[in-house]
């Protein structure tokens, strides 16, 4: 049953902690990406990765940072840095970057800082 | 700047109905656009997308409609159901570039 994965659903964090969150796909894809959602808002591009240990930055990758040391794996870290850490993240996977592939997305990932 | 924007934040229908949100997109050089749908607390899920060499694109109870010169695009939903209550995304792409442009987001509500 391909598709892609998030944990956990739901994160509780104090401020001033680093918070990893994760991501799996077995779709095979190449192409991974990370955005946060805000209330009654749209997505926005935190950071995406075209190939394995390789990512750029989004629109909006200030206090957060990635990895992509495996094809079916690119974690989150929201670090302290992140002043308003609290949304929703959403990550997605595609064929490949760019050309006509749509994203598919993960159920998603509530960050809530206490 | 470069945006995707959608004409009304909420839209109400009758179920059964039909359904029309649009979108309205600012960059001419996009060339690939995609819908979603979001359902409360879960991830967008892919509706249907067009590519800028076509105008129109149907799928199951759906209709894209791309019309480059004014910069729009819109989705149709036939005989809209309960089920169809959601969020909708446009999103907008240039394909050398791999990355979506999400607008706001329509509301929509069926009544019964």
């Amino acid at each position: 049953d391909g598709g892609i994965t998030q944990s956990p659903k739901y994160l509780f964090r104090k401020e001033g902690q680093n918070v990893t969150l994760s991501c799996e796909q077995n779709l095979n894809h190449d192409a991974m990406y990370w955005y946060r959602q805000d209330p009654g808002q749209g997505l926005r591009l935190i950071y995406y990765s075209q190939i394995v240990n390789d990512f750029q930055k989004g629109d909006i990758a200030e206090g957060y940072s990635v990895s992509r040391e495996k094809k079916e794996s690119f974690p989150l870290t929201v670090t302290s840095a992140q002043k308003n850490p609290t949304a929703f993240y959403l990550c997605a996977s595609s064929i490949v970057a760019g050309g006509y592939n749509e994203q598919f997305f993960g159920p998603g990932t509530r960050l809530t800082v206490l | 700047g470069e945006s995707v924007g959608l004409h009304l934040p909420t839209l109400s229908v009758q179920e059964g109905d039909n359904s029309i949100i649009n979108c309205a997109y600012s960059n001419s050089a996009s060339d690939y656009f995609i819908w979603y749908k979001q359902e409360s607390g879960k991830g967008p899920q892919f509706i249907i997308d067009i590519r800028s060499n076509m105008d129109k694109r149907q799928g199951q109870r759906v209709t894209v409609l791309l019309n480059k010169t004014v910069k729009h695009l819109s989705l149709q939903i036939a005989a809209t159901q309960p089920g169809d209550s959601a969020v909708y995304f446009c999103a907008e792409s240039r394909s050398n570039t791999g990355k979506l442009i999400f607008g706001q987001g329509t509301t929509l509500q069926v009544k019964p």
